[in-house]
């Protein structure tokens, strides 16, 4: 699976979308992006995924950019529950098994 | 939605002890993995396992076992606890093309 790469911190206001980049410059065809974000001393949570095509659902949207070396993981309105670590990861299909876990971003939502 | 159940969300263990963090999964999902996760190391992978009886090593299975009899719990082993296991644990479970669910956690102290 390719290697991904996160800021390591970033803030946003309350009330404003908090926009996450992620960079995959190595990801292959078949490798989809994934999006997880850990709230503190939780396990990770499933936000949103995608191959090519910009996706969305009631939590996040997700823009792949067209030669896929890049996404951002969009919260549209942040609020701060949303304060968390955000993983990008690159899995290929079928790859049910090892993923590279980075160490993600830490955002902050500010009141 | 898929529930990944840790059977202890604290532990408190003394050094030499043999330790079994247990998980179990409500759904008919093949693949189950342990992780580690420590300050500044992100997740770590110990082992996994895609069906009954089978198991593979992750990045750092020195010092674990795992056992997996039945397709629903995936069970970790500290053969012989140590202060330098002392960790978040957190298992998951996969089915083919979808996220990760997590459970909550289990964090162990090793005294």
């Amino acid at each position: 699976d390719a290697k991904t790469t996160q800021p390591p911190s970033m803030d946003c206001a309350e009330g404003r979308a908090a926009n996450l980049p992620c960079n995959h410059s190595t990801i292959s065809g078949n490798e989809y992006v994934y999006w997880y974000r850990q709230i503190h001393s939780q396990g990770p949570q499933y936000i949103i995924h995608g191959l090519k095509n910009n996706e969305t659902n009631e939590m996040a949207s997700l823009i792949i950019t067209e030669d896929r070396k890049s996404s951002t993981l969009i919260l549209p309105h942040a609020t701060l529950r949303d304060t968390a670590v955000y993983y990008c990861i690159a899995r290929g299909a079928g790859n049910n098994r090892k993923l590279i876990w980075g160490l993600g971003t830490s955002l902050a939502v500010n009141p | 939605d898929v529930k990944v159940t840790q059977s202890s969300r604290y532990l408190v263990k003394r050094t030499g002890e043999k330790v079994f963090l247990e998980c179990v999964q409500d759904m008919d999902h093949e693949n189950m993995f342990w992780y580690r996760q420590d300050p500044g190391l992100g997740l770590r992978l110990i082992y996994f396992s895609y069906d009954v009886k089978m198991k593979e090593k992750g990045d750092i299975p020195e010092g674990y076992s795992v056992s997996r009899e039945k397709k629903e719990r995936f069970s970790l082993i500290l053969e012989s606890a140590s202060t330098n296991q002392t960790s978040m644990y957190l298992c998951a479970t996969t089915r083919k093309n979808y996220g990760y669910t997590f459970g909550s956690g289990t964090r162990l102290t090793v005294v």
